[in-house]
Parts: structure tokens; sequence; C-alpha cells
């Protein structure tokens, strides 16, 4: 099993209707993240956590809000879909020791008609 | 501002030694990173560098001048299996110390 599990893999959806990307980890890591991905623009930052207390805006956070429910859990939601939302979204965890580098899951793509 | 620079796309001979660099402008810097994307899969990480110099891990290697805020990934004996896109992250050094990303580059490896 990964060790960054994000539901749904796939989704494809209409404008204006709600949506909510999940993500859990087995790593034991506090830090989580949600970027997505876009063709020619690499990864964006949406919003970060460093511990069940803490939620961050990142880069790009307008139309999207987060819920870190426990330190495995991060959510992702879009309160009202619209197409310029449609990419590829990862989750990702960090260790605050050694390297620090991110582990990510495998991907949600959403699609947003 | 931050910004990072790849080049776009680049292409490769089995066997043969490729080298894909990385410009960066950031606000702080806590180190850079490579990854290694298969399409339609994660990223996955590859090397870190946060002292000048070159970082060897088996076929790859990575570099680093802080002074000239510049990276390069070399991959050496390239196989079939290297064709993916190779992205450069640079770590922040303030607030979140959060990740910046590259664009990418999309390296194709032909027989």
């Amino acid at each position: 099993d990964a060790d960054v599990t994000q539901t749904p893999r796939n989704r494809i959806t209409k404008t204006g209707k709600r949506i909510m990307l999940e993500c859990s980890q087995t790593k034991g890591h506090d830090r989580m993240y949600w970027y997505r991905q876009d063709p020619g623009l690499g990864l964006r930052l949406i919003y970060y956590s460093f511990d069940v207390k803490d939620i961050n805006k990142g880069e790009i956070s307008d139309g999207y809000s987060v819920s870190r429910q426990a330190q495995a859990k991060f959510s992702l939601s879009l309160e009202s879909a619209i197409p310029n939302q449609t990419a590829l979204y990862f989750c990702a965890t960090s260790d605050i020791v050694g390297t620090g580098e991110l582990f990510f899951g495998e991907g949600s793509r959403l699609t947003v008609l | 501002g931050q910004n990072i620079d790849q080049p776009t796309e680049m292409t490769a001979t089995e066997g043969a030694i490729v080298q894909i660099n990385c410009t960066y402008q950031t606000s702080g810097f806590n180190g850079l990173f490579w990854y290694q994307q298969h399409a339609g899969e994660a990223p996955t990480f590859l090397s870190y560098n946060v002292l000048d110099g070159l970082e060897e891990k088996g076929r790859f290697s990575s570099f680093l001048s802080r002074s000239k805020g510049y990276s390069y990934l070399l991959l050496k004996e390239l196989q079939m299996k290297d064709s993916a896109s190779y992205l450069c992250a640079v770590r922040d050094a303030y607030g979140g110390q959060n990740f910046v990303f590259g664009p990418g580059t999309r390296l194709s490896v032909l027989p």
C-alpha cells in the first residue's frame, strides 16, 4: 500500500459543484501539503499544514479550502468548482528531520465541465 | 519574487550522458531538490543539495552553485526508463520553508 493515499484518483464534475479530495498518510509526518499541477506551470502550492492546528495558504489558495482532521489526514475542498480548476492535484508530506524531501501521493485528476 | 527556470524538453540517446540545467532566483534558500516524474505518476525524490558542489548517487549526480543560482542534474548511461520529467525545486529559508518548483524538463531517451 502507498504511504500517501489520495481519493478519488479521478473525478469528473460540473461547474458549481462542491468537491472534496482526501489524503491520508502512514509516514507519521507532521507536515502535509496540497499542490496542483498544470502543463507548463509545474507544481503550485495551494495549502499546507505543519500540524493538526496549523493551516496556511499557499501561492494559489483562492477557491480552495482545507481541513486537517488528524495528523494523518488532510483534505482539500473546492466549494464551487470552476473549469479552470481542472488539474492534477497532489498531496504530499515531509518530515522535519533529514533532508525533509516531499513524499507525494499518486495524484487526483479532476475535470470540471 | 520566486523564479525557477529549466529547459522544457530534451532528447538524448540510450547509453549517453545528459545534463539538465536549473537556474533559480528565490527570496531565501534552504536546499535544492530534484524529482523524477513519469507520465501520469507522482514525483519521486532524486537528490538534494544544500552546499556548493557535486552529490553523486549511482547514475545520477546533482551540482549546486549558490552564488550563481544554478544547479544541474547529470544522468549517465541513459536507459529507456529514464524517459520522464525532471523537476527542480528550491526550498525557501523563511516562513513555511516551502518548496517552489520549476516547470519541469521532459526528457525523451531514444534507442
